[in-house]
């Protein structure tokens, strides 16, 4: 069974500083793992995702993230706030051959203070 | 302009009524997805759809209903079965090729509150 784990449903930070979102994912098989950002009242936005190609991935908006497989991880970092940023960030996993679900994470809001 | 299109934005239902939420993509996407959103619980899966005339239940589809007629459009019917219907629904979409990496692309959701 596929799952993933978002530690922290709310998360501060100042601007400027760094951003660290936590999500760890449980799969039986070699997974796809993305994020996505959502801003109030909209759809979700793809961020990045991890496809096997390399462990660091960049996304949009000056974010990336790590695979750790020993870990289980897929943290997703920037290294420096902005307001812009303030938003619900979703990890979601999909498992290859098995008709495109997504299984999601059950978010982080994210505040930036000034 | 490709992308996913949910109508209307707002919508609004007496207890006791059928609704029907629209979404239509033109990213010539095979499969298509409803998700319920709730404050706190991230996206739970309601149906989804692989091909055409073909659809398939997810985690929470007691109450709502669908239809897949066209490649371009998967509607949803929320029933008064639902008993707490009042949500944020979220339509995505997907390539079913093998080097697509499944990532499904969004609308921009439809807010749904019973009155």
């Amino acid at each position: 069974a596929q799952s993933v784990t978002q530690l922290g449903s709310h998360v501060s930070v100042s601007e400027g500083a760094l951003v660290l979102l936590r999500c760890n994912y449980s799969s039986s098989v070699p997974p796809y793992l993305f994020w996505y950002v959502q801003y109030p009242n909209q759809g979700l936005q793809l961020l990045l995702k991890y496809t096997s190609a390399a462990t660091l991935v960049k996304g949009i908006n000056g974010f990336e993230a790590e695979f750790k497989k020993s870990e289980t991880s897929f943290h997703l970092t920037k290294p420096s706030a902005h307001m812009s940023d303030a938003a619900e960030y979703f990890c979601a996993v999909s498992v290859r051959n098995t008709g495109n679900q997504f299984y999601f994470g059950t978010g982080t809001s994210l505040t930036v203070i000034p | 302009d490709g992308g996913i299109t949910q109508s209307p934005k707002y919508l609004f239902r007496k207890e006791g009524q059928n609704v029907t939420l629209s979404c239509e993509q033109n990213l010539n996407h095979d499969a298509m997805y409803w998700y319920r959103q709730d404050p706190g619980q991230g996206l739970r899966l309601i149906y989804y759809s692989q091909i055409v005339n073909d659809f398939q239940k997810g985690d929470i589809a007691e109450g709502y209903s669908v239809s897949r007629e066209k490649k371009e459009s998967f509607p949803l019917t929320v029933t008064s079965a639902q008993k707490n219907p009042t949500a944020f629904y979220l339509c995505a979409s997907s390539s079913t090729t093998p080097r697509s990496y499944n990532e499904q692309f969004f609308g921009p959701g439809t807010r749904l509150t019973v009155l």
